[in-house]
């Protein structure tokens, strides 16, 4: 089935940009997304790219796909403290797939 | 508009005991999916309905699990006879069709003790 891999932790300071990578299996997934999850919250969708598509800019927000290596980047420029969460990404398993496949997560500390 | 709710935002309980974890999606999303959270784990998915049918239930778990949703809005997971590897947060989240865009409720944090 498909595996998501990202790194567990990032830290960063205020200010500075943060990039954060995750890889997966599934060269089939048609829709990539990123999720944000804050302490005691639930998953607030920040972001998504469809997979013919190399680059999406939303703001502070930057998603890069290359999908030769299936590899998914999210960088988020001028980082806050309240950018600290964990960020998860999360990839469907093709057209025509309900089912969500997520990553563990990776906690972003923006030290001040 | 409101979002996805849950309820109980948590729950503790004793092991053996049966739990019921609700779920109200947004109103007029016809998709609706429930995830596990445990610890140091990604999501794990358990199952989705289209409307009122569960066309997925491979994820459950264990037969302890079960999942029903009533006029196409509110769903309920039901844990039966609880044990303490069902100590997790549970996530639904909903869509306005099935494949669309899922959008997440606060969760609810079951311990079992």
């Amino acid at each position: 089935g498909e595996d998501v891999e990202q790194s567990l932790f990032l830290s960063v300071r205020e200010g500075d940009s943060s990039v954060i990578n995750c890889t997966y299996t599934d060269s089939s997934s048609t829709y990539l997304y990123w999720y944000k999850q804050e302490p005691g919250a639930g998953l607030q969708l920040l972001t998504y790219i469809f997979s013919n598509m190399d680059m999406k800019q939303d703001q502070r927000l930057t998603v890069l796909l290359n999908k030769k290596d299936k590899h998914l980047s999210l960088r988020i420029a001028d980082t806050q403290t309240g950018d600290s969460a964990i960020y998860f990404c999360a990839v469907d398993s093709g057209a025509g797939s309900y089912q969500l496949t997520f990553g563990k997560g990776t906690k972003l500390s923006v030290i001040p | 508009g409101a979002g996805v709710s849950q309820s109980p935002s948590n729950k503790v309980t004793e092991k053996g005991k049966d739990v019921e974890l609700r779920c109200d999606p947004i109103s007029g999303h016809t998709a609706l999916y429930w995830y596990r959270q445990s610890l140091g784990q990604g999501l794990e998915f358990l199952i989705y309905f289209q409307g009122n049918s569960a066309p997925d239930k491979s994820g459950l778990p264990s037969d302890r699990f079960s999942a029903e949703r009533t006029g196409g809005s509110v769903s309920t997971l039901t844990i039966q006879r609880t044990q303490q590897e069902d100590s997790a947060v549970y996530l639904c989240a909903s869509s306005f069709k099935v494949r669309d865009t899922q959008y997440f409720g606060p969760g609810t944090r079951l311990t079992v003790l």
